[in-house]
């Protein structure tokens, strides 16, 4: 089975800074990683995700991620956040074998302040 | 391009009544998922549905629980007889007919059983 830990509920940081979300998985097989966000009472919109291929990915806003095999994680990171920023981010993943089926992390809510 | 609908956005239920929540997907998308989220945790995947068909149920309660996507019309997530666990926000997403890594996911639907 397939699961996915986001270690930190709650993300306060300030305008500018930069900032790193945490996101380990624990999976029996290789799986897809996705970062979705949560925009106060919007749906979940996909930030970035990794298939295959360079270990670092870039997704919109100038957020990318790392993934790294050996330690099961894909950190979410941005150099410097904005207010807009604020918002709750979601870690997921899903196997090449059945990737109807997302499990998602139980979300970090970003606070940026100004 | 309307996103993935979902309506109501909140609801609320007495305990013992019936919760229909409705998603309508993008347009062109044939997939349906629903995913719920109770309060401090992530999404969890509950049913997976095409035109007419239920794919994947294993996420589903073995009570109460039904979902359909007929061939016209939104896809209904209906909750019989509901009770107060059953509080959470239920996701909807959707994706195109042709294999994707990706859904797209509505606003939510926030139930409320008193």
């Amino acid at each position: 089975a397939q699961s996915v830990t986001q270690l930190d509920s709650q993300v306060p940081v300030f305008e500018e800074a930069p900032v790193e979300l945490r996101c380990n998985y624990s999976s029996s097989v290789s799986v897809y990683l996705f970062w979705y966000v949560q925009y106060p009472n919007q749906g979940l919109q996909l930030l970035l995700k990794y298939l295959s291929g360079s270990t670092l990915v870039k997704g919109i806003n100038g957020f990318e991620a790392e993934f790294n095999k050996s330690q099961t994680s894909f950190h979410l990171r941005k150099p410097s956040v904005h207010i807009s920023d604020t918002a709750e981010y979601f870690c997921a993943v899903n196997r090449p074998d059945n990737f109807n089926k997302f499990y998602f992390g139980s979300g970090t809510k970003l606070n940026v302040k100004p | 391009n309307a996103g993935v609908m979902q309506n109501p956005r909140h609801l609320v239920r007495r305990r013992g009544q019936e919760a229909r929540l409705r998603c309508s997907p993008m347009k062109g998308h044939s997939h349906v998922y629903w995913y719920r989220q109770l309060p401090e945790e992530g999404l969890k995947f509950m049913v997976y549905l095409q035109k007419e068909n239920i794919i994947d149920e294993s996420g589903m309660p073995k009570e109460r629980f039904s979902a359909e996507f007929p061939k016209e019309g939104p896809s209904i997530l209906r909750i019989q007889q509901v009770v107060r666990g059953d509080s959470a926000a239920y996701f909807c997403a959707s994706s195109p007919p042709r294999g994707t890594y990706e859904q797209y996911f509505g606003p939510g639907t926030r139930l409320t059983v008193t």
